[in-house]
């Protein structure tokens, strides 16, 4: 069973710091990888796509890709507290065309 | 107009009855899915369609079925609704797997 880890939360930070969330998955050749946010209530928005190991910066965003550890990571810089909400790590499952998401970290930014 | 539109917004049911959830959007994206989102299970696949003649069950399809009528529209059934089919279910396109989803505002159901 292909699985994606995320810790549930929530993680508070202050007005302005850099929020950390991060999420594993188990298969080794996952290709894609997407961060979405999703405030209460409301549905996922795709923020960030990263297919290669490294960073990609948007933005406040930067995601964080290493395929050898198996881990993706969303960076938040300057978070503000409209940033509060679920963020959900995706990642396809390789030989097919779904993708398997994580349960999501809430993310608290403290005005 | 939304991208992907769902309805109804909210509905309440009873135990037993049949329930359609509609999902039609403007993305010209030919892969539609469906979903279910339960706290701490996360989203969970039901239903998948590549086109209109291509449909796949997902991880917990027992229980629904889908139609695709055309390229834009994807509906799910809940044939008999039983209450732990009470969730929030989302409709979702995609242009292919390296894109991501656009995904509809969703339905909150609630079976009784």
């Amino acid at each position: 069973q292909k699985e994606v880890e995320q810790n549930s939360g929530p993680l508070s930070v202050p007005e302005g710091a850099i929020a950390s969330l991060n999420c594993t998955y188990s298969d080794r050749v996952s290709q894609s990888f997407f961060w979405y946010r999703q405030y209460s209530g409301k549905s996922p928005e795709l923020i960030m796509s990263i297919y290669s190991n490294g960073d990609k910066e948007d933005g406040r965003f930067t995601a964080q890709l290493n395929k050898a550890s198996q881990y993706v990571s969303l960076l938040i810089r300057d978070s503000q507290p409209s940033d509060s909400a679920t963020y959900l790590c995706a990642v396809t499952v390789s030989g097919t065309y779904k993708y398997i998401f994580g349960t999501g970290t809430r993310l608290k930014v403290l005005a | 107009d939304a991208d992907v539109t769902q309805t109804p917004r909210n509905r309440i049911t009873k135990t037993g009855k049949r329930i359609m959830l509609e999902c039609s959007q403007t993305k010209g994206h030919d892969r539609m899915y469906w979903y279910r989102q339960d706290p701490g299970l996360g989203l969970r696949l039901i239903y998948y369609s590549f086109d209109v003649k291509d449909i796949n069950k997902g991880e917990i399809s027992d229980g629904y079925s889908v139609s695709r009528q055309a390229q834009a529209k994807f509906s799910l059934s809940l044939e008999s609704a039983i209450p732990n089919q009470t969730a929030l279910y989302f409709c979702a396109t995609s242009a292919g797997v390296s894109y991501g989803y656009t995904f509809g505002s969703g339905t909150r159901l609630t079976v009784v």
